[in-house]
């Protein structure tokens, strides 16, 4: 089955500054990458998403690569802001089933 | 538009008490997790629903959990009787097809006393 792992499990960058979150997956199938940013006492928001088609998706600060050949992909937070900061996920789907493996997530922290 | 609903928010109650939580899936979406958050597990798939079927239910932990899904709009998460160990964060999430993101709910809080 799919196994999913992320890293670092914490990061504190300065405001402005650039943050970068990496996942790998283990399933070559997994063709669906979405990316959950969780902030206190809310459910999962997703952020971003990408497609096995394509290598990079960009939404305004936000960025999405991945390498489907080394199966791995990274979220990055561009000028950072102190409401960034939050839990982020990254997950990858299960091939056959519609259940989405969840990394153990990232807390940013971004100091004013 | 309306998200994913759920209900209650916050609920306390003390061990081998009957719990029920509610969701209400975003209209369409023809899929349904439940999930539970803690902090030593992370986030962690109990059971999903395709069509109101349960599709997938490796991830109850014990009988103590039930989930039913009677119509497209609603399911519940039922824990009887209750124990300390519950207490986490239940999330509903609905899902519309392949290639498409889950959409969660803000969760209920349970605490087991």
């Amino acid at each position: 089955g799919e196994n999913v792992e992320q890293h670092p499990s914490t990061l504190s960058v300065q405001e402005g500054d650039s943050a970068v979150i990496k996942c790998t997956y283990s399933d070559s199938a997994s063709n669906y990458f979405p990316w959950y940013k969780q902030e206190l006492g809310k459910g999962p928001q997703l952020i971003i998403d990408i497609r096995s088609n394509v290598g990079e998706k960009k939404d305004q600060r936000i960025a999405v690569t991945l390498n489907k050949t080394a199966k791995h992909f990274s979220l990055h937070i561009t000028e950072t802001q102190p409401e960034d900061s939050a839990v982020y996920f990254c997950a990858a789907p299960t091939s056959g089933t519609y259940k989405y493996i969840f990394g153990t997530g990232t807390r940013l922290k971004v100091l004013a | 538009d309306a998200g994913v609903i759920q209900s209650p928010r916050h609920e306390v109650t003390e061990m081998g008490q009957e719990v029920t939580l509610r969701c209400k899936p975003i209209s369409g979406h023809n899929s349904l997790f439940w999930y539970r958050q803690t902090m030593m597990r992370g986030l962690e798939l109990l059971i999903y629903f395709n069509n109101n079927v349960p599709i997938d239910d490796s991830g109850m932990p014990e009988d103590r959990f039930s989930a039913k899904m009677p119509n497209a709009s609603f399911s519940t998460l039922k824990i009887q009787p209750s124990e300390p160990r519950d207490s986490a964060v239940y999330f509903c999430a609905s899902f519309g097809g392949g290639g498409q993101p889950q959409h969660f709910g803000d969760g209920t809080r349970l605490s087991i006393l």
